[in-house]
């Protein structure tokens, strides 16, 4: 049973323009959730995180959001540039802030940013 | 420090051989992590060490995978009699236990392809 579903594959987006790349969870246990980005023959690189005591963090052109009573989150990029074309892994932990354990991740979201 | 270093990159073996990864840690990082990610699919949690103690291991991690930590420092993963299955990255990463947060850097990955 998949805990972190990313349900959309792939996503293009026009240079210049938002990207939204959805997360859904289904345990209720998990209380801190990250988002990763991978590009190819690299591993994952830690992009930003949340805590389930927030809704929403932001770093640059990066914000993500977290609704708890629909076990979501996005991940919003404004603007999108064509080096953000990669693939995206939401991931959650559980255990005050995720310290007590692993990280479960999505099967990914693949962003191409097109010029 | 140069990040999460692993070794080999590339493996190329034949059914039946044993094979072992390194990975060396960002040194102060306490906790190291395996995962192995196959195509189309997200990091898949194996096991992690918090020093040198091996705190949980994935139903994934069958008898014939054994990871170690012998000094709490760098970490070995070795699968014995290799299966066509085990074709896969294998990825490393490690963290630095903190209260409310848990941030994983992954390493670079190893490849490894069973014939």
């Amino acid at each position: 049973d998949q805990q972190v579903k990313q349900n959309s594959p792939s996503l293009s987006v026009q240079e210049g323009r938002i990207s939204i790349l959805n997360c859904d969870y289904t345990n209720s246990m998990f209380d801190y959730f990250l988002w990763y980005k991978k590009y190819p023959a690299e591993g994952p690189t830690f992009l930003i995180s949340i805590s389930s005591i927030k809704d929403k963090n932001e770093d640059g052109r990066f914000t993500v959001f977290l609704n708890k009573s629909a076990k979501h989150l996005s991940l919003h990029i404004v603007p999108s540039q064509p080096g953000d074309s990669a693939v995206y892994f939401c991931a959650a932990s559980a255990g005050y802030g995720g310290s007590q354990g692993n990280l479960i991740f999505g099967k990914g979201t693949k962003l191409s940013v097109k010029p | 420090d140069t990040g999460v270093s692993q070794d080999p990159r590339h493996k190329i073996t034949k059914r039946g051989q044993n094979v072992t990864f390194r990975c060396d840690p960002i040194s102060e990082h306490n906790r190291l992590y395996w995962y192995r990610q196959t195509l189309g699919q997200g990091p898949e949690f194996l096991t992690y060490f918090q020093n040198e103690a091996q705190l949980e291991k994935s139903r994934l991690l069958s008898d014939r995978f054994s990871a170690e930590r012998p000094k709490g420092s760098f970490s070995t993963l070795e699968i014995q009699r290799t299966e066509q299955g085990d074709s896969a990255m294998y990825l490393c990463a490690s963290s630095l236990r903190l209260p409310g947060a848990n941030v994983l850097t992954f390493g670079a990955g190893s490849r490894l392809t069973v014939l």
